[in-house]
């Protein structure tokens, strides 16, 4: 049972450049999250997707963007990249979209900005 | 808003060693509470969590109790090994989302 898968997995990108980060769910969940997470911190919540909807969002700007997939599968598009995008962007699924059933967290991709 | 606050680390012990790494958090609810730990070069896994006051996770020797009165969910582990060398996160998320709220991190390191 393949659990969270993430890709790719290492990303480097120029300042101003767009990038699009890619997430498979956990067979049989159908909500996916994405949490940025810069070196030595806690992950960030950006935010959270189910039915194809955005359904919360952190204190993100609108540079950053997603979309989930009729397969639940989802991406994570970041557009205008600065040097403070630099971090570990991960995926997390769950199932059920309104309870606290833990989320499951693919390794993650991490993206460098020069 | 939400927050989640965790001792600093890192926490250095010995093998065989008591294990407590502190958390508050603060919350307008009632929050489920999480650990997550996190190996080098790989995602977070869930250790364990407590849903409501008074309750107990336990997962690998690892255990922690939601205690509302003084909002905490301290981790605490008898006994650790080398293999339990990571960081560990400590989370909640509000009643009815799954959005996670983080502390920083603890790191522990285990040596022989």
């Amino acid at each position: 049972d393949a659990g969270v898968t993430q890709s790719p997995t290492h990303l480097i990108k120029t300042r101003g450049q767009q990038v699009t980060l890619r997430c498979s769910p956990k067979s049989g969940h159908d909500t996916v999250s994405w949490y940025q997470q810069a070196l030595g911190q806690g992950p960030q919540f950006i935010f959270q997707y189910y039915e194809e909807e955005e359904r919360q969002r952190g204190n993100f700007p609108d540079r950053f963007s997603g979309h989930q997939f009729p397969n639940y599968s989802s991406e994570l598009n970041v557009n205008a990249l600065l040097l403070g995008d630099s971090a570990l962007y991960l995926c997390a699924s769950s199932s059920q979209g309104y309870s606290n059933q833990p989320q499951h967290f693919g390794d993650g991709t991490r993206l460098s900005i020069l | 808003g939400d927050s989640v606050t965790q001792m600093e680390g890192p926490v250095t012990l010995s093998e065989e060693a008591f294990l407590t790494i502190n958390c508050t958090y603060t919350a307008t609810g009632y929050p489920s509470l999480f650990w997550y730990v996190q190996y080098p070069g790989e995602g977070l896994q869930l250790l364990l969590k407590a849903t409501k006051a008074d309750d107990k996770g336990s997962n690998k020797g690892f255990e922690a109790t939601y205690r509302k009165e003084t909002t905490s969910f301290h981790l605490e582990k008898g006994s650790v090994q080398v293999s339990d060398s990571a960081v560990y996160f400590c989370a909640l998320s509000e009643e009815g989302f799954q959005k996670l709220v983080f502390g920083t991190g603890t790191r522990l390191l285990v040596s022989p």
